[in-house]
């Protein structure tokens, strides 16, 4: 069965430092890998997504992310986060099969913190 | 325009009586999905309405729990009989176009249901 793995629940970062959240996958096929944040209260909000080509993906505010198919990954960076990057971040897979999307199969979630 | 909305925004039920929440997409949007949001649970699939095709009901916990989509359109999901274990947040996703391909779940904000 499909499933995600984030492996850290928190991560506190300095303002300006680099970031990278963590994510590995177990999917029998070329995945569909998706990135959302949710800020407190408010709903998920994609920051970016893979289907094919290109491994390495661009995303909204300045986030990109790593497909890595050997690893099974799909890593989250930010080369300099600011406060309001703190939210929760979670890596997602489509469950679909045969070309269909399906829903959506989720990690745990890794809850930011940024330090002044 | 307008993103997909949900009503109500919060819900306060006593255990053993039934709930009804209420998810409208984006209009246009042909697939409909139910996540429940939970505390140590992460984000679970419940249910995925595509079309007029019957809906994968795989996700949902236990037969209290069902969920209709009338027109193609607005959804709601009904818990029976409540128990503090459903006390969560029901988000609410819908994606355009054909069910076969790489289409973003656009999230409406939840419903947070306690049960007391």
């Amino acid at each position: 069965a499909q499933s995600v793995t984030q492996p850290d629940i928190h991560i506190t970062v300095s303002e300006g430092a680099s970031l990278e959240l963590r994510c590995n996958y177990s999917y029998g096929a070329t995945p569909y890998l998706f990135w959302y944040v949710q800020s407190p209260g408010q709903g998920l909000q994609l920051l970016l997504k893979y289907f094919s080509g290109d491994t390495l993906v661009q995303g909204i505010k300045g986030f990109e992310a790593e497909f890595k198919r050997s690893q099974s990954s799909f890593n989250l960076r930010k080369p300099s986060v600011h406060w309001s990057d703190a939210a929760e971040y979670f890596c997602a897979v489509g469950a679909g099969y045969g070309g269909s999307q399906g829903n959506l199969i989720f990690g745990k979630g890794t809850k930011l913190s940024v330090k002044p | 325009g307008a993103g997909v909305s949900q009503s109500p925004s919060n819900k306060v039920t006593e255990k053993g009586k039934d709930v009804e929440l209420r998810c409208d997409p984006i209009s246009g949007h042909t697939a409909l999905y139910w996540y429940r949001q939970s505390l140590g649970q992460g984000l679970e699939f419940l249910i995925y309405f595509q079309g007029n095709s019957a809906p994968d009901k795989s996700g949902l916990p236990s037969d209290r729990f069902s969920a209709e989509r009338t027109g193609g359109s607005v959804s709601t999901l009904t818990i029976q009989r409540t128990q503090q274990e459903d006390s969560a947040v029901y988000l609410c996703a819908s994606t355009p176009g054909h069910p076969l391909g790489t289409n973003e779940q656009f999230f409406g904000p939840g419903t947070r249901l306690t049960v007391l």
